[in-house]
This record gives C-alpha cells, sequence and structure tokens, in this order.
C-alpha cells in the first residue's frame, strides 16, 4: 500500500540549515509528485513546494530563496533542504503525494506523519 | 496568492446533528478545490475532490458544494468520529494554500 514516512532532526539550530526526507513505498517518484506542507503548532496547513514525476519542482514564492526540493528515485526518497531557519520555521512537515485523477491535480491523497521540527538555540 | 477563509473557525455539535462548514476563495478557483480531515495528532485525511467528490471510502454522510468562489461541506447526522479539524484546499493555481481550519467538537 502506499505509504510515506518524513526522517529528520527534531532540533535545528537558528540560521542552520533543514534537511528532511520522505521515504515513499507503493508508487513510484516517476509517476506521481510528492508535495512538503508545514504546519506550525496549532496553526494551519503551508503548501512549501512539490517536485514532479518528471523531476520538474515549483515552491511557494515565499520560501523559494531558502528552499530545495530534490529526489533519488532508485532509493524512492525525497529530500527538503531549508536554509537560513528561523524560530518561525518552527513546525510538522509533512509530504504527501499529489492526487492525481483524470487530469484534476493538486491536492494530496496520501500524507507522511508528520516531523516535528524545533527551531532553537 | 489565493487567500482561503473558512467558518466558523470552530463549532459544536450534537451527535446526529447537520453541520456546514464554509470555504471562501478571494478569486473564482473553478471547483478546484478539496476538504480534509485532521484529527488531534495525526496527519491529514483527503475527503473530497473537485468540490463535491467524494474519496472511496468516505462515508455518504459527508457533502460538498460550491462554485465560483463559494465552497461548502456539510456533514449530515455527526458520528463520534468525526470531531476533528476540517481544512479546505484550493489547486486552482500555485501556491496551493489551506483555510485556516474550522474545529468539530461534539457536545
Amino acid at each position: 500500500q502506499v505509504q510515506l514516512r518524513e526522517s529528520g532532526p527534531g532540533l535545528v539550530q537558528p540560521s542552520e540549515t533543514l534537511s528532511l526526507t520522505c521515504t515513499v513505498s507503493g508508487f513510484s517518484l516517476t509517476s506521481y509528485g510528492v508535495n512538503w506542507v508545514r504546519q506550525p503548532p496549532g496553526k494551519c496547513l503551508e503548501w512549501m513546494g512539490v517536485i514532479w514525476g518528471d523531476g520538474s519542482t515549483a515552491y511557494n514564492s515565499l520560501l523559494k530563496s531558502r528552499l530545495s526540493i530534490s529526489r533519488d528515485t532508485s532509493k524512492s526518497q525525497v529530500f527538503l533542504k531549508m536554509n537560513s531557519l528561523q524560530t518561525e520555521d518552527t513546525a510538522i512537515y509533512f509530504c504527501a503525494r499529489e492526487w492525481d485523477y483524470g487530469g484534476y491535480s493538486g491536492n494530496f491523497d496520501y500524507w507522511g506523519q508528520g516531523v516535528m521540527v524545533t527551531v532553537s538555540s | 496568492d489565493i487567500h482561503m477563509t473558512q467558518n466558523p473557525v470552530s463549532l459544536s455539535a450534537f451527535i446526529g446533528d447537520k453541520v456546514t462548514i464554509t470555504c471562501r476563495a478571494s478569486q473564482d478557483i473553478s471547483r478546484y478545490l478539496g476538504w480534509y480531515q485532521q484529527k488531534q495528532g495525526q496527519s491529514p485525511k483527503f475527503l473530497m475532490y473537485y468540490a463535491s467528490n467524494l474519496l472511496s471510502g468516505v462515508p455518504s454522510r459527508f457533502s460538498g458544494s460550491g462554485s465560483g468562489t463559494e465552497y461548502s461541506l456539510t456533514i449530515t447526522g455527526i458520528q463520534p468520529e468525526d470531531a476533528a479539524t476540517y481544512f479546505c484546499q484550493q489547486c486552482y493555481s500555485y501556491p496551493r494554500t489551506f483555510g485556516g481550519g474550522t474545529k468539530l467538537e461534539l457536545k
């Protein structure tokens, strides 16, 4: 069955770089897009970016200067790197598969369990 | 960016009640809208796409409607397991954006 699992450090120092990995199973990264979405504690969801099946990417303009999404299809892994972290980047970070049905796409049908990242010294 | 406004922020209902959550987009999103349910400590669950199409396995007490900038999610005959926060999300344009969420509590 389809599964996504995020992994990475729970604590990051301010100004440092966050590196997260999303390991997927049950589908091919060359066939589906994978998105990153984050949720600050008690707040709403924020879309960060996507890497599509063809390897192209799109980013939220608010984060674009700090964010990079890449992948290793042989390992079924998607990577998020974001630099210059600040306390406001403290959030649960989710990876989620892009729903694609008959030309309709852009919602997220399977989500990982999320990884809590705290930015603090 | 398209701003999504959800109302109410929270609501309380009895088992068996009917409730409606609204989602307003800052511009026409042509029904490119999904709804999610998120229970405490869990990741969101995808309920509905294209404003009114239920995913397989989602109970029929959930329904969606709307067009243009105004959309709604209705739960008819609330069950205990429906206590959760509900989010709308537009996929008409980038960046994808979410509503602020509606927390449904049971009395």
